[in-house]
């Protein structure tokens, strides 16, 4: 069992949609979560960064962590053809992170 | 640009040859690391340092990988004798001691022939 589990889709939306992306671990020692935005053939961009369990919201995107059944979403609000891209969920683990394979998303207009 | 800095961004080469990739960090980030993604995959941890000290190396990291950053600024990840499974894209990121968020830079594509 992987470490980080995630769907890799690929997920086919409408501009304007809600998207909701989520991945599971399996370790309860993981305490911080995040997610990262790649476009392809670029580097990981960090979107959004939560410790422990909670909601945190920036802009349109919110970043939710269940650690009772240890399940990390990222929602999507109004989404833009410009989301498209691959989205990667990784926790924090001892100085180093570790990724899920990533979603990848495609928003039409 | 204060972000991650990786070049070569595309290094096409034939197998048993010697390739270098060089990082530089964000100023003043302490820690360093090298990830490698293939496609349809997330990155994978290689190593890390903190400061010149290379704290942890994955097994993924084989005799013929070899990590260093002198003087604990820029960094290199030398491939010796590359095989065609070492096609990847090779990351580098870095995090100050203080924060618990890493940067990537842009990648070098490594294309093994």
């Amino acid at each position: 069992q992987k470490e980080v589990e995630q769907d890799p889709g690929p997920l086919s939306v409408p501009e304007g949609a809600i998207v909701s992306l989520n991945c599971t671990y399996s370790n309860s020692a993981f305490q911080y979560f995040m997610w990262y935005r790649q476009y392809s053939r670029k580097g990981p961009e960090l979107l959004m960064y939560t410790y422990s369990s909670g909601n945190k919201e920036d802009g349109r995107f919110t970043a939710q962590v269940d650690k009772s059944s240890k399940y990390i979403s990222l929602f999507i609000r109004d989404s833009q053809p410009s989301d498209s891209a691959t989205y990667l969920c990784a926790t924090r683990y001892t100085d180093k992170l570790i990724f899920g394979t990533g979603t990848r998303l495609q928003v039409f207009p | 640009d204060t972000g991650v800095s990786q070049n070569p961004r595309h290094k096409i080469t034939k197998r048993g040859q010697n390739v270098t990739f060089r990082c530089d960090p964000i100023s003043e980030h302490n820690r360093l690391y090298w990830y490698r993604q293939t496609l349809g995959q997330g990155p994978e941890f290689l190593t890390y340092f903190q400061n010149e000290a290379q704290l942890e190396k994955s097994r993924l990291l084989s005799d013929r990988f070899s990590a260093e950053r002198p003087k604990g600024s820029f960094s290199t990840l030398e491939i010796q004798r590359t095989e065609q499974g070492d096609s990847a894209m090779y990351l580098c990121a870095s995090s100050s001691g203080t924060e618990n968020t890493i940067y990537f830079g842009e990648g070098s594509w490594l294309t093994v022939v």
